[in-house]
């Protein structure tokens, strides 16, 4: 059973473009969360999804962030226009959906670089 | 957001116990507390979990008092690779309140 896997791992991106992060769960895992993680800082909730239903995006900013977890597929954090401010460690998690109160497991995470 | 405080960091000596403290004043009776840790810049790690027992792994064991008011992590012989930031959450299950939220966590420097 393969672990939560974060693709890519690295990504840079020129100040303007989009960022596409992408998040496979663990199988059999219908909960999503992702995290911003800036450099020397803690790990900031950003949204908690499970399938096609965003429950919680009280840490999204309210501008050019997205989040999606279709039916099929992985889970997708989309940044738009991305500025430099956007340079962080995002990591992504997931539990399943029961029993509720199972542990969360944690990708690798994607270093997002913004030049 | 989080609902713990833990101290900044701490330090321990290789082959000790390391013990973390956690204080989660305002628990409410059906939210668990979680014990995760982050080393370096990695993804981080699940170490364990518990409602009001003690519970143990093979990572680590969970005491929560009785008034779950507070808890403390052991790490029964600390090792130079248990050096991490050690997060403690408090999070309700249910089917629409499942998130998970961070404080700062504590930084264990474990020495030789």
């Amino acid at each position: 059973n393969a672990g939560v896997m974060q693709n890519p791992r690295h990504l840079v991106r020129r100040r303007g473009q989009e960022a596409r992060l992408r998040c496979s769960p663990m199988k059999g895992h219908s909960h999503v969360y992702w995290y911003r993680q800036l450099p020397e800082e803690g790990l900031k909730f950003m949204v908690y999804l499970q399938k096609e239903n965003i429950i919680d995006e009280s840490g999204m900013p309210k501008e050019r962030f997205s989040a999606e977890f279709p039916k099929e597929g992985p889970s997708i954090l989309r940044i738009q226009q991305v500025v430099r401010g956007d340079s962080a460690a995002y990591f992504c998690a997931s539990s399943p959906q029961e029993p509720l109160n199972t542990e969360a497991f944690f990708g690798q995470g994607t270093r997002l670089t913004v030049v | 957001d989080a609902k713990t405080t833990q101290p900044t960091s701490m330090d321990c000596a290789e082959g000790r116990a390391a013990n973390l403290p956690c204080n989660h004043s305002t628990i409410s009776g059906n939210e668990y507390v979680y014990w995760y840790r982050q080393i370096h810049s990695q993804g981080p790690q699940y170490i364990i979990h518990g409602l009001k027992n003690n519970e143990t792994n093979e990572m680590a064991s969970l005491i929560i008092t009785e008034d779950r008011k507070s808890s403390t992590l052991i790490l029964p012989h600390a090792t130079l690779r248990d050096t991490a930031v050690y997060y403690c959450i408090v999070r309700v299950a249910t089917d629409n309140n499942n998130d998970m939220r961070f404080g700062a966590g504590t930084r264990l420097t474990v020495k030789p």
